[in-house]
């Protein structure tokens, strides 16, 4: 079982849908990152969360630390928000090692 | 000025060539590291510096060389490669590593084939 997990692995949608990916890990974690990549290209960091909720334009992500538990919500999705949402965790006892999860490919169709 | 840039986007090289990868960034981040990324695979850690160290080698062979002339700029050195070695390789930099909790800042990457 990996680390980290991601659910779904694939997501179609329509414009205008609100969208959740969901992240559980299994070990202890200093902070968790969601991450975006668009098809052949590098990576944006969109979140690094240890605590609580952050918001970012129509970005929301939550942590629940004592679940091990996160969620990447997208509201009014947008076609141009298609790429690849990476969940990756930094463990207790690391201190530049990141645990990546597989990855949600979402493809938001107009 | 917020981003990492890299150099060249795109790199073909044959397998006896000698060729560099180019990695910058002027947010005064302290830590920089190369990744491997295969298609549809998450990125495998190459090499981390801090503060111009070289601080961790996972275990890369010698064919791929770091260097970090200064504390803006690193590069890795291509010699030898496999076509095996044909992946993105990503550059990113952090404010340091250690325990705290600081943010990395990813470049677009370089699309190495190896011929």
């Amino acid at each position: 079982k990996n680390e980290v997990e991601q659910s779904p692995q694939n997501l179609t949608a329509q414009e205008g849908e609100f969208i959740t990916i969901n992240c559980s890990y299994s070990v202890g974690i200093s902070a968790l990152h969601w991450l975006q990549q668009h098809p052949g290209g590098g990576i944006v960091s969109l979140f690094m969360l240890s605590s609580g909720k952050k918001k970012h334009g129509r970005l929301i992500a939550t942590i629940n630390i004592q679940e091990k538990h996160s969620s990447l919500h997208i509201t009014a999705s947008h076609p141009r928000d298609s790429a690849v949402y990476i969940c990756a965790v930094r463990g207790m006892d690391s201190n530049y090692q990141l645990i990546w999860g597989a990855g949600t490919k979402l493809i938001i169709k107009p | 000025d917020t981003e990492v840039t890299q150099t060249p986007k795109h790199l073909v090289m044959g397998m006896t060539n000698k060729k560099s990868l180019k990695c910058e960034q002027h947010m005064g981040h302290r830590a920089m590291y190369w990744y491997k990324q295969k298609a549809k695979k998450p990125p495998e850690l190459m090499f981390v510096y801090s503060y111009e160290k070289l601080s961790i080698n996972e275990s890369v062979p010698s064919r791929f060389s770091p260097e970090c002339p200064n504390s803006s700029l690193l590069n890795l050195h291509l010699h030898a490669l496999q076509p095996e070695d044909s992946a993105l390789y990503l550059c990113a930099s952090s404010q340091m590593t250690g325990r705290s909790n600081y943010g990395y800042t990813f470049g677009s990457g370089t699309r190495l084939t190896v011929v």
